[in-house]
Formats: structure tokens, sequence, C-alpha cells
């Protein structure tokens, strides 16, 4: 099964409000997480990213939190604009079983976040 | 934008059919993943080629294959097409020993 997964499909928030993405994971040792925002007909786009040393990170507008307690991350977005109205992914950025020295990216399902005028 | 850049954007191809898809990577990377996206689901790691050899693979049959090429282009190749290929296939690239990879726009197949 799939070792990241997000808490609900679909969001939607008031423009200006606050937004908050959940996402929960299964390995305890996974050690590097990256969020994606993906808008209609392109590819993910990185946002912020968090290693397992941290537990708080912050860009611009935005805040990931990683809870290794719970195996739980989530995406604070502030003061949410129309342009944040996209599909949101958690990644885990991990080397696969068999991958060698490659890194590869095991997304969740993502949760379509709708910015209401 | 990121750099990359995939052709086509769009194909339809019938069962059965071999299909190829295409990937440059950004200015100066070495390494390119690839990657399926069902429908309504998160990306699905296919391969990853670095000095132009397979350098890891995801949960895919044989019938997926691909390239990479000198100036760290790439290619997807995937033989016996089936109605389950149907798919947004993105690649990305970086550079080994970095984390982030850096998406292209994908090529969006729909097989007959």
């Amino acid at each position: 099964g799939e070792s990241v997964g997000l808490h609900l499909p679909t969001l939607s928030v008031q423009e200006g409000d606050n937004s908050i993405i959940n996402c929960a994971y299964s390995n305890s040792a996974s050690d590097y997480f990256i969020w994606y925002k993906q808008e209609s007909g392109k590819g993910p786009q990185f946002i912020i990213d968090i290693r397992s040393n941290m537990d708080k990170r912050q860009g611009q507008r935005v805040t990931v939190l990683l809870n290794k307690t719970v195996k739980h991350l989530s995406l604070q977005i502030a003061a949410t604009q129309p342009g944040d109205s996209a599909v949101y992914f958690c990644a885990e950025n991990r080397r696969g079983i068999s991958s060698g020295s490659a890194r590869q990216l095991t997304f969740g399902s993502g949760t379509q976040l709708t910015v209401l005028p | 934008e990121t750099g990359v850049t995939q052709s086509p954007t769009h194909l339809i191809k019938t069962r059965g059919q071999q299909v190829t898809l295409r990937c440059s990577s950004q200015s100066g990377h070495n390494t390119v993943s690839w990657y399926q996206q069902a429908l309504g689901q998160g990306p699905q790691f296919i391969f990853q080629y670095y000095r132009e050899e397979e350098n890891g693979r995801g949960n895919f049959p044989p019938r997926f294959s691909g390239l990479q090429f000198p100036n760290y282009s790439s290619e997807l190749n995937v033989n016996a097409l089936e109605l389950d290929d149907s798919a947004l296939y993105l690649c990305a690239s970086s550079l080994v020993g970095l984390d982030e990879q850096y998406f292209g726009p994908g090529t969006r197949l729909t097989v007959t």
C-alpha cells in the first residue's frame, strides 16, 4: 500500500483565509518530505520541503509542520489567494528498496484546494 | 517554468501499439526520472536514469523501458499498450546527490 496519504480529497476556503492541508505517512524511517502544487495541465511544482530533524519550516506564505510521533505533516497556506487553487500533494523522497542510489518520490493522492471569492 | 520539456503534449494510441515519449532535462541536470499519473491520483515512480543507465525502478512491468542520451535527454517506451496505460506521463530532472526534482508539463497518453 501507499506510504503517504492525504486526509481530504477536497478543501474549499474563502479568499484571505488560511488553508491547512494534512498528510499522514506510515514509515517511521521516512526522513524527507516535499509538498507539491499541481495546477491543471501542468507538472507538480515544488513548494516546500522538510527533513525529519525539523518539526517546522516556513516559506513565503507557507509553513510545513512535521509530527514524527503521529507520523503526520501539514501544509499551511496563509491568506489564501485564487492563484492557490490547485491539487496539493505531499511526497516522501527516499531511496527505493531496489533503486540503488536513486531517490524516488512517493506521492499521496492529493487534495484539491478551491479558493472561493 | 522549470526548463524541463516533454513531447508530445498529447497522443492517442490503440491497445497493443507501442509509444515513445520524450523529455529534455533542465540545463545541467544529469538524472531523469519518469512518473505515471493516472486521473485523480498522485504520480507513481516508473524509473530513473543516470549516466545513461537505469538507476532504480518502481513497480512497473518490463514493457516500460527507457533510454538516456549523452545530452541527458530521455525517452520512455511502452510496448503492448493496455487501456490502463492511459495517464499523464511526467519526467523530472535533477542533479545526482541533490534531492529536488523539477517536473515537466507531462504527456497525456490515451489508449483506446
